[in-house]
């Protein structure tokens, strides 16, 4: 069955970056798009980028421009995140989701990885 | 981009219906019909429950049904279950800024 399993919740300081994955298993990983979602606490989903590991595409929401890193390891078949200058409005559940190109919609999730800012 | 607007929460006894409203704009609930709703029990995974606006994945009680007028998505949970208790979230397609999400509703079955 399809699953995205992430990693452990992160506490980091401002300013400081983090790197999330998430490891899929379940289908061929380079036939789908890896999105991140995150939801600060108390607020909506908000989108923050994708990637395809077949294309090597990757496109970010603009806010996130400059400062968001993402990767994959097709051996793992893991993708990553990294967020980088961290500040206290991105503490926050980050997602990733499946995405198969023009399906318009996120079919599998992964549990979530909160990242606190310790200050 | 904004985020689409949803109520807060709703509520409803068993076997009642409750209707989440998802209102958006031209740019995105009004322009396309790719419209999806996730369900989210906290500590889990969001799972999809309706996609294309009114479509359900296998495996989704059809008690969940999903319709779109204008700007404005909506989600329906006919027969409301004690299961059914969890944040619903609203997403649509919005183009060059590809994914809009709602803030999110609680529902609770009273």
């Amino acid at each position: 069955q399809v699953q995205l399993v992430q990693s452990g919740a992160e506490v980091k300081k401002p300013g400081a970056s983090v790197k999330v994955s998430c490891k899929a298993s379940g289908y061929t990983f380079t036939s789908y798009d890896i999105n991140w979602v995150r939801q600060a606490t108390g607020q909506g989903l908000e989108w923050v980028g994708w990637m395809n590991a077949n294309s090597g595409k990757i496109g970010f929401g603009q806010k996130f421009q400059g400062r968001v890193t993402m990767t994959w390891d097709t051996s793992t078949t893991t993708a990553y995140m990294e967020l980088s200058s961290l500040r206290s409005e991105d503490t926050a559940v980050y997602y990733c989701a499946r995405y198969a190109s023009a399906t318009y919609k996120f079919d599998y999730w992964g549990q979530g990885t909160l990242v606190t800012d310790s200050s | 981009q904004s985020a689409l607007t949803q109520p807060r929460s709703v509520s409803g006894s068993p076997g009642q219906s409750v209707t989440i409203s998802c209102t958006g704009t031209t740019s995105d609930v009004g322009a396309y019909n790719y419209v999806s709703w996730y369900q989210h029990h906290p500590g889990k995974a969001p799972k999809l429950m309706i996609y294309d606006v009114t479509r359900r994945p296998s495996g989704v009680p059809d008690r969940f049904s999903g319709s779109k007028s204008g700007n404005t998505a909506s989600l329906t949970i006919s027969g409301l279950q004690a299961e059914d208790e969890a944040d619903y979230y609203c997403c649509s397609y919005a183009g060059t800024h590809p994914w809009v999400f709602g803030g999110g509703t609680k529902v609770t079955v009273l």
